[in-house]
């Protein structure tokens, strides 16, 4: 089983509608939950972090944790065309302090 | 701050030469990581360091592959001998703690290709 697993995508969403994208992981003591964006070409930046059960909410993104399912989400509203990119999740793990990345998931948001 | 420095951004080099990539963590931050990222396996976590020691190169790929830290202002990973299967875009992060709410910053990444 892979650490860290997301849908490959591609996801294709029409500017203005809510794109969702998901993430789970499989060590059960794991701590902290980042979502980084990842433009063609370019460094992964930081985007959103949580460490909590719930809803995380900064600007048009929110960031969605589920410890007892494993599972963290991140929700765009109003989704642009500049947020297109590969959005990839990341976990510390609960043994170690490495940041462990899915794959990531490309999002195309369409004109 | 100017943020995580890597050096060269590109790097053609042909199968069994040396190559040297190097990296400079921004000021303060104590935690410095190497990763690799390719279409096949995504980002892989080489190495990482915390206050110069190295502290898990369970990902260094084989013997070829090493790094050092020879202080707080400076990195590098080497391989050597270079293989066409290193092809990739080896980037280096830091962080000022493992759980700190601002995550790793990145730094722009070496595009390293093996002929």
């Amino acid at each position: 089983q892979k650490e860290v697993e997301q849908n490959s995508g591609p996801l294709s969403v029409p500017e203005g509608a809510i794109a969702s994208l998901n993430c789970t992981y499989s060590d059960r003591g794991s701590q902290s939950f980042f979502w980084y964006r990842q433009y063609s070409g370019k460094s992964p930046e930081l985007i959103m972090s949580i460490y909590s059960n719930g809803d995380k909410e900064d600007g048009r993104f929110t960031a969605q944790l589920n410890k007892a399912s494993q599972y963290v989400s991140l929700l765009i509203r109003d989704s642009q065309p500049s947020d297109s990119a590969t959005y990839l999740c990341a976990v510390i793990g609960g043994s170690n302090y490495k940041l462990t990345f899915g794959k990531g998931t490309l999002l195309t948001v369409n004109p | 701050d100017a943020g995580v420095i890597q050096s060269p951004r590109h790097e053609v080099t042909e199968m069994g030469q040396e190559v040297t990539l190097r990296c400079k963590p921004i000021s303060g931050h104590d935690y410095l990581f190497w990763y690799r990222q390719t279409m096949m396996r995504g980002l892989e976590l080489l190495i990482y360091f915390n206050n110069n020691v190295p502290i898990d190169d369970s990902g260094m790929p084989e013997d070829r592959f090493s790094a050092k830290m020879p202080n707080a202002s400076f990195s590098t990973l080497k391989i050597q001998p270079s293989e066409p299967r290193d092809s990739a875009v080896y980037f280096c992060a830091s962080s000022s703690g493992p759980f700190m709410s601002y995550g790793y910053t990145f730094g722009s990444g070496t595009r390293l290709t093996v002929v």
